[in-house]
């Protein structure tokens, strides 16, 4: 699976779009990437992920770069729910095989 | 959507004894299992791939006779850890992906302190 790096942690303001920046330079063409977050004490949560095509569903929208490289997460309007550790994950095959987590971003939404 | 629960949410145990962590797919039956370690300010750390009716796979360094892991049940896997020392405490999360649906169920976590 690909090394994902991402900033270690990001501060967005109530109501103001997030952008979570990804860089995953070492993925091959059949890598997913995924996004995860974790709010602090509790289990993962999935959010979105994509191969190519840029992807939206109810929660965010990911950003791919055309040469795969690089993938940008965005939450439209932040919310203080949304503080929490993202992870960006590059996998192979699916949902059913294992995740392997980096160190993700803390973003911090600030009232 | 899809729910997967741990058991206990929080277990103090003293050092020297066994504790066991239960992980239960609710609504979908789960042949794949994952458990995962988490210290306080660190990442989620892979420790093993539970697998329903077979031995688990465990990842490099993860000692396979102190975190004992089975699988019995499509609904259901827990995980032993054995001997327990105050190093052990830590926050214990599992997952279970669905098939056909792109994305894996986390647990809630059970956070186990060692005295």
């Amino acid at each position: 699976d690909a090394k994902t790096t991402q900033p270690p942690s990001m501060d967005c303001a109530e109501g103001r779009a997030a952008n979570l920046p990804c860089n995953h330079s070492t993925i091959s063409g059949n890598e997913y990437v995924y996004w995860y977050r974790q709010i602090h004490s509790q289990g993962p949560q999935y959010i979105i992920h994509g191969l190519k095509n840029n992807e939206t569903n109810e929660m965010a929208s990911l950003i791919i770069t055309e040469d795969r490289k690089s993938s940008t997460l965005i939450l439209p309007h932040a919310t203080l729910r949304d503080t929490a550790v993202y992870y960006c994950i590059g996998l192979y095959g699916g949902a059913t095989n294992k995740l392997i987590f980096g160190t993700g971003t803390l973003l911090a939404v600030q009232p | 959507g899809a729910v997967v629960s741990q058991h206990p949410s929080r277990v103090i145990c003293k050092s020297g004894t066994s504790v066991k962590i239960e992980c239960r797919s609710l609504d979908f039956q789960a042949t794949t299992m994952f458990w995962y370690r988490q210290f306080p300010k660190q990442s989620l750390m892979l420790m093993a791939t539970s697998n329903e009716g077979s031995k688990a796979t465990y990842e490099q360094g993860v000692e396979k006779d102190k975190f004992l892991i089975n699988h019995a049940s499509l609904t259901l896997s827990t995980l032993t850890v054995t001997s327990a020392h105050p190093e052990d405490s830590s926050f214990y999360i599992c997952s279970a992906p669905r098939g056909g649906i792109n994305e894996q169920f986390f647990g809630p976590g059970t956070r186990l302190t060692v005295l």
